[in-house]
């Protein structure tokens, strides 16, 4: 088992370019979730795809979007970028179904850089 | 809302002595509460989670997690610390809505464990 794996490890972009990254969950699992880490801070929750549709979204503004795909990967767009949007991007997965209790399963991350 | 604090930006001990990493919540209904571990350029490693039952929870990597809903806290130890231990912990709570698997994560604690 693969794990969370996610593409690209890093990426260097510079302001106003639009950037997407890349998701494929752990076997089995059907939900996909994006956070964003800021150097120094806890990760921040971006949005949740289940079945293909975006479930819950945080404070995040509309420049950030995403998809999933019928085989569970997932896709993190964003538009327009800032130097704000600096930061380690982590991709989560678990199984909807497993309740509350469930776990989160991280992937290493794509560290982007906005210049 | 749901939310987490961890009072410590950093913990110093010596190898082979105990370690307490701090955490407290804040939660609407049954918390769900978990310890991940990041190593430098890495994603989340999942440590521990408490659901319900016994108040101190067993984990990987011979940590624990004591919880006390008294004074609302879910503190990580281990009874003897290795230098291999040093990397920055975070403690998260899940959102009350059973339809979401959203996590909310604290700022993170640094821990140092020093030969």
């Amino acid at each position: 088992d693969a794990g969370v794996t996610q593409s690209p490890t890093h990426l260097i972009k510079t302001r106003g370019q639009q950037v997407t990254l890349r998701c494929s969950p752990k076997s089995g699992h059907d939900t996909v979730s994006w956070y964003q880490q800021a150097l120094g801070q806890g990760p921040q929750f971006i949005f949740q795809y289940y079945e293909e549709e975006e479930r819950q979204r945080g404070n995040f503004p509309d420049r950030f979007s995403g998809h999933q795909f019928p085989n569970y990967s997932s896709e993190l767009n964003v538009n327009a970028l800032l130097l704000g949007d600096s930061a380690l991007y982590l991709c989560a997965s678990s199984l909807l179904a497993g309740g509350p209790w469930t776990e989160q399963f991280f992937g290493p991350g794509t560290r982007l850089t906005v210049l | 809302a749901q939310s987490v604090a961890q009072p410590e930006d950093q913990v110093n001990v010596a190898e082979g002595n105990p370690l307490t990493v701090k955490c407290t919540y804040s939660v609407s209904g049954n918390p769900y509460l978990f310890w991940y571990v990041q190593y430098p350029n890495r994603g989340l490693q999942f440590l521990l989670k408490y659901i319900t039952g016994d108040n101190l929870v067993k984990g990987s990597y011979g940590f624990e997690a004591e919880f006390n809903k008294s004074q609302t806290s879910f503190h990580l130890k281990k009874p003897s610390a290795l230098v291999s231990d040093s990397a920055l912990y975070f403690c998260a709570v899940r959102d009350i809505d059973p339809n979401f698997n959203k996590f909310y994560f604290g700022s993170g604690t640094k821990l140092n464990v020093k030969p």
